[in-house]
């Protein structure tokens, strides 16, 4: 696609409940990334995929907190048992290589909120 | 670990003026690279301008350009003739250059507003 997509772009949940957020990186984009962004902050780095493999999950802060790339190009985030804490914006970004230098591109997001 | 600082929580300018955001960033690595992120109400973050710490040449991208002073650890951007477009906020942006830098450290931001 022309863009990284997210999807739902808004979530409500209760606090208990399972949710899971959607990205789209640009097509062949090796590297996956999501962050969470709390109200008023900069985002804050979650996990980072190349291709399918997970290489660094340093960022989720607690077991809730799952992310999968299967395939190698769509990724879901999945949260469970959701808290309000959880309540901020994710975002997804991609780059096309795996290294350092690359631009990443950003998703719009998706807003959760945990009631 | 390395953390990014921006002092400006809220910075305003007049339309075709010229405005400049604080950014300074503590890190022990010598090499890495910095960046300024723009993110307007939308919420999708556009890259504005990237640097490489070896490069000591300013990066600049038409009315965007920055001040990088390695030894201060300092990155600043300047915007020239401001436009009512570039409101939004500004995040500015570090990322190793390690093996296993590949994720950002975000400052916490800079709203900026644009007054006609």
């Amino acid at each position: 696609g022309a863009g990284v997509s997210q999807s739902p772009r808004y979530k409500v949940a209760k606090r208990g409940q399972d949710v899971a957020l959607r990205c789209d990186p640009i097509s062949g984009h090796v590297s996956l990334f999501w962050y969470q962004q709390a109200l008023g902050q900069g985002p804050e780095f979650l996990t980072y995929f190349q291709n399918e493999a997970q290489l660094d999950k340093s960022g989720l802060p607690s077991d809730r907190f799952f992310a999968e790339r299967p395939e190698g190009s769509v990724s879901t985030l999945k949260i469970q048992r959701t808290q309000q804490e959880d309540s901020a914006v994710y975002l997804c970004a991609s780059s096309l290589l795996g290294w350092r230098a690359d631009t990443q591109y950003f998703g719009p997001g998706t807003r959760l909120t945990v009631l | 670990a390395q953390t990014v600082t921006q002092s400006q929580p809220e910075m305003s300018v007049q339309e075709a003026e010229t405005v400049t955001l604080s950014c300074t960033y503590d890190t022990s690595e010598s090499d890495y690279y910095l960046f300024w992120y723009k993110q307007p109400p939308s919420r999708q973050m556009i890259l504005v301008i990237r640097q490489e710490a070896y490069k000591q040449q300013n990066a600049t991208e038409n009315r965007f350009s920055v001040n990088f002073q390695k030894a201060a650890k300092s990155f600043s951007l300047k915007i020239s003739d401001s436009q009512l477009g570039d409101a939004a906020m500004y995040f500015c942006a570090y990322r190793s250059a390690d093996n296993y830098g590949q994720n950002f450290v975000f400052g916490p931001g800079t709203r900026l507003s644009v007054l006609p």
